[in-house]
């Protein structure tokens, strides 16, 4: 299996566009997540999904950033509008069911908001 | 109750000393603790995990060594190397609710050749 799969792996935008970013999980696996990882903060759970329904979204910072998971192997986050502040790198991580801890990670979109 | 804190931000080791890294957590419903390991421009990776039931696991260099009574973990790198250099992130779980992992912020740590 090629692992996960995130497209693109860098974006520079500027202020006000929307951004997409797209993960292909691994093959079987029954859970997708999205995290952001900064230097302030870590890595942060934006939402996950079980099954291609979202489980928990909690960690969505505010209603510029919507997640979808149309099929098994495919989703989006976007943020729209993107601020300066939505800069960081953007991981999608997909793992079975009944491994706990296991994730697997795609290398990252790392995103610049200008 | 979701955090899981990590210590030190940052580590500085010489070759073949010994790298420590300690994490703590509030939740006594979490049972299961992975580590993983995050060399730059990559995903972090699965790097070794530990259930409350046992207080230490060894794989190679790399043991972790668990306390339950003090709600604390930490993560050993015996002859660190320079290879070793990368970001680490505790983390944490719960086996029966099989959904989330809550990550600690991370240790940079370098290892000086």
């Amino acid at each position: 299996d090629a692992g996960v799969i995130q497209s693109p792996r860098h974006e520079v935008t500027e202020m006000g566009q929307e951004v997409t970013l797209r993960c292909k999980p691994i093959s079987g696996h029954d859970y997708l997540f999205w995290y952001r990882q900064t230097m302030m903060r870590g890595l942060e759970l934006l939402i996950y999904f079980n099954n291609n329904v979202p489980i928990d979204d909690s960690g969505m910072p505010e209603d510029r950033f919507s997640a979808k998971m149309p099929n098994a192997s495919f989703s989006t986050l976007k943020i729209q509008p993107s601020e300066p502040r939505d800069s960081a790198v953007y991981f999608c991580a997909s793992k079975e069911g009944g491994a706990p801890g296991e994730l697997f990670f795609g290398e990252g979109s790392r995103l610049t908001v200008l | 109750q979701q955090q899981v804190k990590q210590s030190p931000q940052s580590l500085i080791v010489q070759k073949g000393g010994i790298s420590i890294i300690n994490c703590a957590y509030e939740n006594t419903a979490f049972d299961y603790f992975p580590w993983y390991q995050q060399f730059p421009g990559k995903g972090p990776a699965l790097l070794i995990a530990i259930r409350p039931d046992v207080s230490e696991k060894k794989e190679g260099r790399f043991t972790i060594s668990f306390n339950k009574s003090a709600k604390q973990f930490s993560l050993h790198i015996m002859d660190s190397q320079p290879g070793d250099s990368a970001t680490y992130f505790c983390a944490a779980s719960r086996v029966d609710r099989d959904d989330k992992i809550i990550f600690g912020k991370g240790t940079r740590l370098h290892i000086l050749p």
